[in-house]
């Protein structure tokens, strides 16, 4: 149980083009969905966090405008990386955490976007 | 400001022997803890975690954590390591006070040599 997944697992996109990963929560509703980056050998940096129904809070530093998040269900979160740029060229994780009593975050298997 | 120390960027330890990831923790209160390992260009997956109760938890794939609150640690221990243990392991700390969002370690990079 608590599998989440991520499409595509790898991209490859030009400058100035936008491009959507999908998370999914498999087998369990999803009321919190966060979207994290990682840069190679460091550790996960978050940049929003979704409640399904609602806006994305994100941290500071993250322009919303630029990476837009969509948690339209309680299994599905999006992130479009719009007019993307190589510093865009990351390791994009998304977690998922299911209602209730549910203290762990479940993560997908990553999305690697690279920006030629 | 809250924050999740690992103090070893990597761990050597032969194989069959005991090994240890440290982890400590600065948060106010009392937070949720967490161990999470990373595979090569995959996602991270759910080790073990401490929420409240026995100070040693045990988790997936043999591993446990103590939770030493007057010490405000909580390292990752394994009595005989596996070359398969090989990865990048991470500590997060939720704070009590969050939205469910985690403060997370720099990660250790673990290595079981054969």
């Amino acid at each position: 149980g608590a599998v989440v997944s991520q499409h595509p697992s790898r991209v490859i996109c030009k400058s100035g083009t936008s491009v959507k990963i999908e998370c999914r929560s498999l087998d369990f509703q999803a009321t919190t969905m966060f979207w994290y980056r990682q840069f190679p050998k460091q550790s996960l940096m978050l940049m929003a966090t979704s409640n399904e129904g609602s806006k994305a809070t994100y941290e500071q530093g993250v322009e919303k405008d630029k990476f837009l998040i969509n948690h339209a269900s309680l299994t599905l979160s999006t992130l479009t990386v719009t007019s993307a740029h190589p510093e865009d060229s990351s390791f994009y994780i998304c977690s998922a955490r299911g209602a209730g009593g549910t203290y762990e975050q479940y993560f997908g298997p990553g999305t690697r976007l690279t920006v030629t | 400001a809250q924050s999740v120390a690992q103090p070893e960027d990597q761990v050597n330890v032969a194989e069959g022997n005991p090994l240890t990831v440290k982890c400590t923790y600065s948060v106010s209160g009392n937070p949720y803890l967490f161990w999470y390992v990373q595979y090569p260009n995959r996602g991270l997956q759910f080790l073990l975690k401490y929420i409240t109760g026995d100070n040693l938890v045990k988790g997936s794939y043999g591993f446990e954590a103590e939770f030493n609150k007057s010490q405000t640690s909580f390292h990752l221990k394994k009595p005989s390591a596996l070359v398969s243990d090989s990865a990048l392991y991470f500590c997060a700390v939720r704070p009590m006070d969050s939205n469910y969002q985690l403060i997370w370690g720099a990660g250790t990079k673990l290595i079981i040599k054969p």
